[in-house]
Parts: structure tokens; sequence; C-alpha cells
């Protein structure tokens, strides 16, 4: 069976302070590792795709990397707007896509 | 485009009371899945469909009914309404077949008293 976990659970950081959030998983087969974004009270939005370990994707302050058996989205010098709750996902060989719980960031002014 | 679109955005029922959460999207996408969300356990998967006519279990189904009449639309029924379906619903959509994400509406506030 599938499994993603995420850590930390929640994270602050002051503006401009770097960091990474992990996302852990287990699968039968990667055919995708997908990150979301998640406003309050919105659905989540798509961020990237990885399909292969050493892969790497960036987008503004976001640059999320993949190995074998886990994922990172690295957040460098964060603004209070990057606040939400990162999702990782994902997608096997079954066609089974499968969530990890969350990582809630918020950065501090 | 507008998307993955669901209504209504916020739901009061009474228990045992049934309604219907309505999801239609304007993309093509063969495959559709209702979730629901819950503080600290994530998204989980009530029911999904890979196409027109064909819909099966996700993680949590009791509860819940679906059908797939269109590629376009997937309502997600609760047949007797229990205080534990007290949650936020997100519909979603992908194409089929390929390694592409969901694409999710804005969801539906449901609270069940």
């Amino acid at each position: 069976e599938d499994q993603v976990t995420q850590s930390p659970e929640a994270l602050r950081l002051q503006e401009g302070e770097s960091s990474s959030l992990n996302c852990s998983y287990t699968v039968s087969g990667l055919r995708g590792l997908f990150w979301y974004r998640q406003d309050p009270g919105k659905g989540p939005e798509f961020l990237f795709t990885l399909y292969s370990a050493g892969e790497e994707k960036e987008k503004e302050r976001l640059k999320a990397t993949l190995t074998k058996k886990e994922s990172f989205l690295h957040i460098t010098a964060p603004k209070p707007e990057d606040s939400a709750t990162y999702l990782c996902a994902v997608l096997d060989y079954g066609q089974n896509f499968v969530f990890g719980p969350g990582t809630r960031l918020s950065v501090l002014p | 485009n507008a998307g993955v679109t669901q209504t209504p955005k916020f739901q009061v029922l009474k228990t045992g009371q049934s309604m219907t959460l309505q999801c239609a999207q304007d993309m093509n996408h063969e495959y559709m899945s209702w979730y629901r969300q819950d503080p600290g356990m994530g998204l989980r998967l009530i029911h999904y469909s890979v196409g027109a006519g064909i819909t099966d279990q996700g993680e949590v189904p009791n509860g819940y009914n679906v059908s797939r009449s269109t590629t376009e639309d997937f309502p997600l029924r609760l047949l007797s309404a229990a205080p534990s379906q007290t949650s936020v619903y997100f519909c979603a959509s992908r194409i089929g077949g390929r390694n592409y994400g969901y694409t999710f509406g804005s969801g539906t506030r449901l609270t069940v008293v």
C-alpha cells in the first residue's frame, strides 16, 4: 500500500529565513510526485510534478527535488505570502493518487 | 475555462437529511474524484471515476453515493447525513492514463448538526 508522510507538521519561519519541507513516500511504482499549495478555505493548487530521481523543478522562491524515497520542497528567502499548507502526493502505476497530510507553513514579517 | 466548479460552497444539514454536492469540469478530463479533508487527516478519497459510466470506491465510501452519466459532471450524494460527515469536500479532475496531477475545485464546507 502506498504511503506518504510529510515533515514537519508545522513550520514557522521569519521572512527571509530559508528552509526545506520533506515528503517521504513508499510506492509500488512511482509515476509521478506532485506538490500542491493550499490556502485557507481554498482547494489545493498545483505547483510541481517530478518524475524521476535527480529531477528538480523551480518556481520563484520554491525548488522541488526528488530522490528514490523522498522529495524536498526548498523555500529560499520566503515572504509572508508563501504562508500556506503544502501537500505532496504520489501517483503509482495502478493510477492510485495518494496524498500526504501536509506541512503548514507560516512566514512571519 | 472555468476548471472544476463545485456548488454549493457552504451547506448546513440536519442529521438524517440527504443532499447532493455538485461538481462539473470543462477540461474534458476522464478522471474525477471526490475527497474529504478533515483536520489532521489530510485528503481522503471517497469515490472516483475513470470515465463516464464507471465509478469505484475509495478509502472512505460509506454514506456516500456517486454517478457519472457525462464526462463533465460527477455529483456526490449524501444519503442520510451524520455529524461524522461534517467536513470540507473537494472535487478534482485530471487527464486519464497520463502522469498528470489533479485540478481541484474550491470546495464545499458541510456541517451536519
